[in-house]
């Protein structure tokens, strides 16, 4: 129940294209729902992060569609640019009790110019 | 500037020795975070501390030990009990309470010769 799955491993855009990435959580008690991007010999920083009150939250290029029903929530990235090649991660936590915050095994993007 | 700061960032590691990685972090956050990163595997909890003189058990805490005497500085060792050594460790703190940041700190890429 801890598991956060996120597909695909990897992803081949061109310059320009969408980038879509999904994510799949099991515990109904997450209720933090972020995105990581990590450039290769960096730490991750945060791109954009959701709550379950909300089905959509939209930042520049980057898009955060969240199903509940699903327990799924996805990133897009629009008019992708070779300098978003880099590794993405979808994360889960909850608000109360452990803060232990789970990571998805990541997503490595690759933009075409 | 407030950050995390891991040190070192390279570290090599002979076999049977036992070696600590440092994280200090000046962004007044209780919870921080220890994650091992190999490639495909995204990123794995080794340990956590919400407070000072507490921490808990990550997924994958066996050969690693920690402690939280400050509530800036986070060591992680890894022992000789641990058989795969060579990874890439990425320390993270946030604020108490769930639904917040991480912040990351640049990681140690330790290799064992």
């Amino acid at each position: 129940q801890q598991q956060v799955k996120q597909s695909p491993q990897s992803l081949i855009v061109q310059k320009g294209g969408i980038s879509i990435i999904n994510c799949a959580y099991e515990n109904t008690a997450f209720d933090y729902f972020p995105w990581y991007q990590q450039f290769p010999g960096k730490g991750p920083a945060l791109l954009i992060a959701i709550r379950p009150d909300v089905s959509e939250k939209k930042e520049g290029r980057f898009t955060i569609s969240f199903n509940k029903s699903a327990k799924q929530f996805s990133l897009h990235i629009m008019d992708s640019q070779p300098g978003d090649s880099a590794t993405y991660f979808c994360a889960a936590s909850k608000a109360s009790g452990t803060y232990k915050y789970i990571f998805g095994t990541g997503t490595r993007l690759k933009v075409l110019a | 500037d407030g950050g995390i700061t891991q040190s070192p960032k390279y570290l090599f590691r002979k076999e049977g020795q036992n070696v600590t990685l440092s994280c200090e972090q000046n962004l007044n956050h209780d919870a921080m975070y220890w994650y091992r990163q190999d490639p495909g595997q995204g990123l794995r909890l080794i340990y956590y501390s919400q407070i000072v003189n507490d921490f808990q058990k990550g997924d994958i805490a066996e050969g690693y030990s920690v402690s939280r005497e400050k509530k800036e500085s986070f060591p992680l060792t890894v022992t000789s009990a641990q058989k795969n050594p060579t990874a890439f460790y990425l320390c993270a703190s946030r604020v108490a309470g769930g639904g917040t940041e991480a912040f990351f700190g640049q990681g140690t890429r330790l290799t064992v010769v």
